[in-house]
């Protein structure tokens, strides 16, 4: 079965501190896709990334970094330099390619940016 | 180009009500998923439809129903509104085969059932 665990429910930092969240994920798969998705206050999930099962290379757009290792199942999300406009609850999920085409998300982290 | 649309935004219900909720996909997708989300938690799959069939369900009780139109667009029924019922309700659409791959979300529509 597919599981995401994002352990971290609320992170409260203070502008420009770098932050990263957490996301553990389990599944019997060796072909799967995981995301990154924001929901600010006003509801819509805002795509942020995919990365699939076969592609351990970290990435980086703008002030956003991933690093996805398959050895610890986790796929952790830094903010660099936050900013208030961050504040959102961010959620990881797994979907296997190939399967079932649902996506399943963790519980998700609300991330505040104090300024 | 459009985005995926969902109608109403807010809905107050009682409950024992029925209630439908709309969504009309991005222009050129032919699936719709639909995903509950409770308060706090993260969104749960209910079920996706592609050529009007329902093609997966989540675990979710048969009061939960749907329906695909013709023109992609679906409709999620839910009958006898508990208060537990209470959420926002989004929609996802992609294309058939690539729902694993890539699906894009509407603003939600929030239920709430008193």
């Amino acid at each position: 079965a597919q599981k995401v665990t994002q352990a971290q429910t609320e992170i409260s930092v203070v502008e420009k501190e770098d932050v990263t969240l957490d996301c553990v994920y389990e599944t019997r798969d060796t072909t799967y896709y995981l995301f990154w998705y924001k929901q600010p206050p006003s509801g819509e999930l805002v795509f942020l990334i995919r990365r699939n099962s076969f592609d351990e290379q970290n990435e980086i757009s703008g002030r956003y970094s991933w690093n996805f290792q398959k050895s610890t199942s986790s796929f952790n999300f830094t903010i660099t330099a936050s900013q208030v406009v961050d504040s959102a609850v961010y959620f990881c999920a797994l979907s296997e390619a190939g399967g079932s085409e649902k996506l399943v998300f963790g519980k998700g982290t609300k991330l505040t940016v104090n300024p | 180009d459009a985005g995926v649309t969902q109608s109403p935004t807010h809905l107050i219900k009682t409950r024992g009500q029925q209630v439908t909720l709309r969504c009309s996909p991005k222009s050129g997708h032919d699936t719709v998923s639909w995903y509950q989300q409770a308060l706090g938690q993260g969104p749960q799959f209910i079920f996706q439809y592609y050529e009007e069939e329902e093609r997966q369900r989540g675990n979710f009780p048969d009061r939960f129903s749907g329906h695909q139109f013709p023109n992609y667009s679906s409709e999620l029924n839910v009958n006898a509104l508990l208060l537990g019922d209470s959420a926002l309700y989004l929609c996802a659409s992609s294309l058939q085969g690539r729902s694993s791959y890539e699906q894009y979300f509407g603003p939600g529509t929030r239920l709430t059932v008193t």
